[in-house]
């Protein structure tokens, strides 16, 4: 079945500065990868994600990338601010865009003042 | 949209008590998905239903765990007897078609003691 591993599982950078989580998974056929930010006392929230047809995607701070053949993709936030810090996760389909995922375990980011 | 509601948001009860939990989906929506979350284990995916019909119970750990959807309005993740180790954050969330984002609750804590 689907794994998706994630690093790292905690991440501390200064505000301004830019943060990046990556994640792996093994199932080839894997088609879509959501991120999703959890802060506090709060269900998972879809913050970007990214099809298999595409190699990168951007959103104003954030953006993904996709690397189909070595199947792994990252997040990427600039200009980190104080209310991007929360538990970030990663997640992929399992098969063909399925509406069934595994979730990375989670990447706590602090962004300090 | 009042998004989705789940109540309780926590609940402490003793070893061997029913717990049930209950969930509110975003109207239109066709999916709806219970998880589980712990510090061990991260997101788990314990059933999902569409259009009110169960497609994938595989995750639900053990029969002590059972999850029903009467109407397109309404489901409940029931646990009998429970057990400290059930101590977790479940989370309800819905989404429309294929879509792919899942829209999460606010989750109930439970905590057995």
């Amino acid at each position: 079945g689907e794994n998706v591993e994630q690093h790292p599982s905690t991440l501390s950078v200064q505000e301004g500065d830019s943060a990046v989580i990556k994640c792996t998974y093994s199932d080839s056929a894997s088609n879509y990868f959501p991120w999703y930010k959890q802060e506090l006392g709060k269900g998972p929230q879809l913050i970007i994600d990214i099809r298999s047809n595409v190699g990168e995607k951007k959103d104003q701070r954030i953006a993904v990338t996709l690397n189909k053949t070595a199947k792994h993709f990252s997040l990427h936030i600039t200009e980190t601010q104080p209310e991007d810090s929360a538990v970030y996760f990663c997640a992929a389909s399992i098969g063909n865009y399925g509406q069934n995922f595994v979730f990375g375990p989670g990447t706590r980011l602090s962004v300090l003042p | 949209d009042a998004g989705v509601i789940q109540s309780p948001r926590h609940e402490v009860t003793e070893m061997g008590q029913e717990v049930t939990l209950r969930c509110k989906p975003i109207s239109g929506h066709d999916y709806l998905f219970w998880y589980r979350q712990t510090m061990m284990r991260g997101l788990e995916l314990l059933i999902y239903f569409n259009n009110n019909v169960p497609i994938d119970d595989s995750g639900m750990p053990e029969d002590r765990f059972s999850a029903k959807m009467p109407n397109a309005s309404f489901s409940t993740l029931k646990i009998q007897p429970s057990e400290p180790r059930d101590s977790a954050v479940y989370f309800c969330a819905s989404s429309l078609g294929n879509t792919g984002e899942l829209f999460f609750g606010e989750g109930s804590r439970l905590t057995v003691l």
